[in-house]
Protein backbone atom coordinates (compact mmCIF):
# COMPACT_ATOMS: atom_id res chain seq x y z
CA UNK A 1 0.00 0.00 0.00
CA UNK A 2 1.43 3.68 -1.21
CA UNK A 3 1.18 6.27 2.08
CA UNK A 4 2.27 9.71 2.79
CA UNK A 5 3.90 11.20 5.67
CA UNK A 6 3.97 15.01 6.33
CA UNK A 7 5.63 15.15 9.65
CA UNK A 8 4.73 18.89 10.50
CA UNK A 9 1.06 20.06 11.25
CA UNK A 10 2.47 23.36 11.17
CA UNK A 11 5.09 25.62 9.66
CA UNK A 12 6.03 29.03 10.76
CA UNK A 13 8.40 31.37 8.71
CA UNK A 14 8.74 35.14 8.62
CA UNK A 15 7.70 37.03 4.84
CA UNK A 16 10.67 37.02 2.66
CA UNK A 17 12.18 34.07 4.35
CA UNK A 18 12.82 30.66 2.62
CA UNK A 19 10.70 27.74 3.25
CA UNK A 20 9.91 24.36 3.40
CA UNK A 21 6.81 21.50 3.66
CA UNK A 22 8.18 18.21 4.18
CA UNK A 23 6.70 15.20 2.72
CA UNK A 24 8.09 11.54 2.75
CA UNK A 25 6.83 8.25 0.79
CA UNK A 26 6.45 4.89 0.53
CA UNK A 27 5.72 3.58 -2.53
CA UNK A 28 5.83 0.16 -4.49
CA UNK A 29 7.49 0.95 -7.90
CA UNK A 30 7.61 4.37 -8.79
CA UNK A 31 6.17 6.87 -7.28
CA UNK A 32 4.18 9.84 -9.07
CA UNK A 33 4.10 12.44 -6.36
CA UNK A 34 1.86 15.86 -6.15
CA UNK A 35 1.04 18.53 -4.19
CA UNK A 36 -1.84 20.71 -3.27
CA UNK A 37 -2.82 23.66 -1.36
CA UNK A 38 -5.99 24.81 0.01
CA UNK A 39 -7.43 28.17 0.55
CA UNK A 40 -9.99 28.44 3.87
CA UNK A 41 -13.92 27.30 2.27
CA UNK A 42 -12.23 26.12 -0.99
CA UNK A 43 -11.05 23.46 -2.76
CA UNK A 44 -7.93 21.90 -3.20
CA UNK A 45 -5.74 23.60 -6.15
CA UNK A 46 -2.84 21.63 -8.04
CA UNK A 47 0.54 22.71 -7.39
CA UNK A 48 3.22 20.64 -8.88
CA UNK A 49 3.86 17.30 -9.93
CA UNK A 50 6.30 15.12 -10.63
CA UNK A 51 6.12 12.28 -12.59
CA UNK A 52 9.66 10.99 -13.83
CA UNK A 53 12.63 13.44 -15.45
CA UNK A 54 14.08 16.36 -13.33
CA UNK A 55 14.43 15.88 -9.74
CA UNK A 56 13.34 20.01 -9.56
CA UNK A 57 10.14 20.38 -10.19
CA UNK A 58 8.55 23.86 -10.61
CA UNK A 59 4.85 24.86 -10.33
CA UNK A 60 2.22 27.26 -9.78
CA UNK A 61 2.73 30.88 -7.55
CA UNK A 62 6.63 30.42 -7.51
CA UNK A 63 6.50 26.75 -5.26
CA UNK A 64 8.79 23.82 -6.89
CA UNK A 65 9.54 20.53 -4.99
CA UNK A 66 12.53 18.44 -4.99
CA UNK A 67 12.46 14.60 -5.57
CA UNK A 68 14.55 12.76 -3.64
CA UNK A 69 14.79 8.83 -4.03
CA UNK A 70 17.51 7.85 -1.76
CA UNK A 71 15.09 9.55 0.91
CA UNK A 72 11.95 8.88 -0.38
CA UNK A 73 11.39 12.34 -0.40
CA UNK A 74 9.33 15.06 -1.93
CA UNK A 75 9.82 18.16 -0.23
CA UNK A 76 8.33 21.69 -1.24
CA UNK A 77 10.03 24.45 -1.49
CA UNK A 78 9.94 28.81 -2.54
CA UNK A 79 12.33 31.44 -2.08
CA UNK A 80 10.72 33.97 -0.68
CA UNK A 81 7.65 33.24 1.22
CA UNK A 82 4.35 35.52 1.31
CA UNK A 83 1.67 36.32 3.70
CA UNK A 84 -0.63 35.26 0.67
CA UNK A 85 1.00 31.90 0.83
CA UNK A 86 -0.45 31.32 4.09
CA UNK A 87 -3.19 28.17 3.89
CA UNK A 88 -2.88 24.61 4.36
CA UNK A 89 -0.80 22.21 2.06
CA UNK A 90 -1.23 17.89 1.19
CA UNK A 91 1.24 15.77 -0.02
CA UNK A 92 0.17 13.61 -2.22
CA UNK A 93 0.81 9.92 -4.20
CA UNK A 94 -1.05 8.90 -6.79
CA UNK A 95 -1.79 5.03 -7.05
CA UNK A 96 -3.62 4.04 -11.63
CA UNK A 97 -7.34 5.78 -10.02
CA UNK A 98 -6.67 6.74 -6.45
CA UNK A 99 -4.63 10.12 -4.95
CA UNK A 100 -3.69 9.17 -0.85
CA UNK A 101 -2.69 11.86 0.71
CA UNK A 102 -1.05 13.33 3.58
CA UNK A 103 -2.34 14.93 6.74
CA UNK A 104 -1.65 18.15 5.37
CA UNK A 105 0.40 21.02 7.02
CA UNK A 106 -0.41 24.35 7.88
CA UNK A 107 1.93 27.25 6.44
CA UNK A 108 1.55 30.33 8.41
CA UNK A 109 3.76 33.75 7.08
CA UNK A 110 4.04 36.34 9.08
CA UNK A 111 4.51 40.09 7.89
CA UNK B 1 -18.03 25.25 -17.19
CA UNK B 2 -14.99 26.36 -15.77
CA UNK B 3 -14.30 24.29 -12.52
CA UNK B 4 -15.79 21.73 -10.95
CA UNK B 5 -19.15 22.51 -8.95
CA UNK B 6 -20.69 20.83 -6.13
CA UNK B 7 -24.47 21.28 -4.44
CA UNK B 8 -25.65 22.05 -1.94
CA UNK B 9 -22.17 23.91 -0.24
CA UNK B 10 -23.07 23.37 3.15
CA UNK B 11 -25.80 20.45 4.11
CA UNK B 12 -27.05 20.06 7.66
CA UNK B 13 -29.47 16.72 8.59
CA UNK B 14 -30.37 14.82 11.11
CA UNK B 15 -28.75 11.46 11.85
CA UNK B 16 -31.00 8.75 10.53
CA UNK B 17 -31.92 11.19 6.94
CA UNK B 18 -31.30 10.16 3.36
CA UNK B 19 -28.72 12.91 1.76
CA UNK B 20 -27.72 13.66 -1.60
CA UNK B 21 -24.64 15.21 -2.77
CA UNK B 22 -24.42 16.80 -6.31
CA UNK B 23 -20.87 16.73 -8.43
CA UNK B 24 -20.64 18.86 -11.88
CA UNK B 25 -17.53 18.02 -13.14
CA UNK B 26 -15.09 19.80 -15.97
CA UNK B 27 -17.02 19.62 -19.07
CA UNK B 28 -15.17 16.67 -21.41
CA UNK B 29 -13.74 14.97 -18.44
CA UNK B 30 -14.25 11.63 -18.33
CA UNK B 31 -12.80 10.54 -14.84
CA UNK B 32 -14.72 11.87 -11.76
CA UNK B 33 -13.63 11.02 -8.11
CA UNK B 34 -15.44 11.44 -4.57
CA UNK B 35 -13.23 12.14 -1.72
CA UNK B 36 -13.72 12.56 1.95
CA UNK B 37 -12.05 15.11 4.40
CA UNK B 38 -12.69 14.89 7.98
CA UNK B 39 -11.09 17.37 10.20
CA UNK B 40 -8.03 17.56 10.72
CA UNK B 41 -7.49 14.93 7.93
CA UNK B 42 -6.44 15.11 4.28
CA UNK B 43 -9.00 13.70 1.74
CA UNK B 44 -9.92 9.79 1.53
CA UNK B 45 -10.64 8.30 -1.47
CA UNK B 46 -14.18 6.63 -1.79
CA UNK B 47 -15.28 5.78 -5.44
CA UNK B 48 -13.79 6.62 -8.92
CA UNK B 49 -16.25 7.17 -12.30
CA UNK B 50 -14.44 6.32 -15.93
CA UNK B 51 -17.75 7.16 -17.70
CA UNK B 52 -21.04 5.72 -16.71
CA UNK B 53 -19.31 3.11 -14.26
CA UNK B 54 -17.96 3.14 -11.11
CA UNK B 55 -14.32 1.95 -11.44
CA UNK B 56 -13.06 1.52 -8.07
CA UNK B 57 -15.46 1.94 -4.91
CA UNK B 58 -13.10 0.54 -2.81
CA UNK B 59 -13.22 3.19 -0.83
CA UNK B 60 -16.64 3.81 0.23
CA UNK B 61 -17.04 2.80 4.40
CA UNK B 62 -20.06 0.71 4.15
CA UNK B 63 -23.20 -0.06 2.16
CA UNK B 64 -24.87 3.17 3.12
CA UNK B 65 -22.46 4.87 1.31
CA UNK B 66 -23.73 5.04 -2.72
CA UNK B 67 -22.79 6.91 -5.80
CA UNK B 68 -24.10 7.47 -9.59
CA UNK B 69 -23.16 8.63 -12.56
CA UNK B 70 -25.99 7.73 -15.14
CA UNK B 71 -24.88 9.83 -17.93
CA UNK B 72 -21.58 10.12 -17.71
CA UNK B 73 -21.39 14.03 -16.42
CA UNK B 74 -22.81 14.81 -13.48
CA UNK B 75 -22.64 12.20 -10.40
CA UNK B 76 -23.98 12.11 -7.31
CA UNK B 77 -23.30 10.86 -3.81
CA UNK B 78 -25.90 9.22 -1.84
CA UNK B 79 -25.96 9.08 2.13
CA UNK B 80 -28.32 6.64 3.86
CA UNK B 81 -29.13 5.98 7.49
CA UNK B 82 -26.96 9.11 8.16
CA UNK B 83 -24.94 8.86 11.03
CA UNK B 84 -22.95 11.51 13.49
CA UNK B 85 -19.88 10.15 11.69
CA UNK B 86 -20.53 10.90 8.07
CA UNK B 87 -20.08 14.51 9.38
CA UNK B 88 -17.11 15.75 6.55
CA UNK B 89 -16.66 17.79 3.69
CA UNK B 90 -17.05 15.53 0.39
CA UNK B 91 -14.76 16.84 -2.15
CA UNK B 92 -15.26 16.07 -5.64
CA UNK B 93 -12.78 15.96 -8.35
CA UNK B 94 -12.44 15.16 -12.29
CA UNK B 95 -9.55 14.00 -14.51
CA UNK B 96 -9.28 14.70 -18.23
CA UNK B 97 -8.94 10.91 -18.33
CA UNK B 98 -8.59 8.39 -15.69
CA UNK B 99 -4.63 7.26 -15.22
CA UNK B 100 -1.35 8.34 -13.33
CA UNK B 101 -0.12 11.34 -14.96
CA UNK B 102 -3.46 13.34 -15.27
CA UNK B 103 -4.05 15.88 -11.92
CA UNK B 104 -7.31 16.42 -10.56
CA UNK B 105 -9.50 19.38 -10.53
CA UNK B 106 -11.10 19.75 -7.29
CA UNK B 107 -14.06 21.31 -6.39
CA UNK B 108 -15.06 23.36 -3.37
CA UNK B 109 -16.64 20.78 -1.27
CA UNK B 110 -19.99 20.56 0.84
CA UNK B 111 -19.66 20.41 3.99
CA UNK B 112 -22.03 18.00 5.82
CA UNK B 113 -22.94 18.16 9.29
CA UNK B 114 -24.93 15.22 10.88
CA UNK B 115 -26.88 16.39 14.26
Amino acid sequence: AQSVAQPEDQVNVAEGNPLTVKCTYSVSGNPYLFWYVQYPNRGLQFLLKYITGDNLVKGSYGFEAEFNKSQTSFHLKKPSALVSDSALYFCAVRGYSTLTFGKGTMLLVSP
Amino acid sequence: GAGVSQTPSNKVTEKGKYVELRCDPISGHTALYWYRQSLGQGPEFLIYFQGTGAADDSGLPNDRFFAVRPEGSVSTLKIQRTERGDSAVYLCASSQLAGTYNEQFFGPGTRLTVL
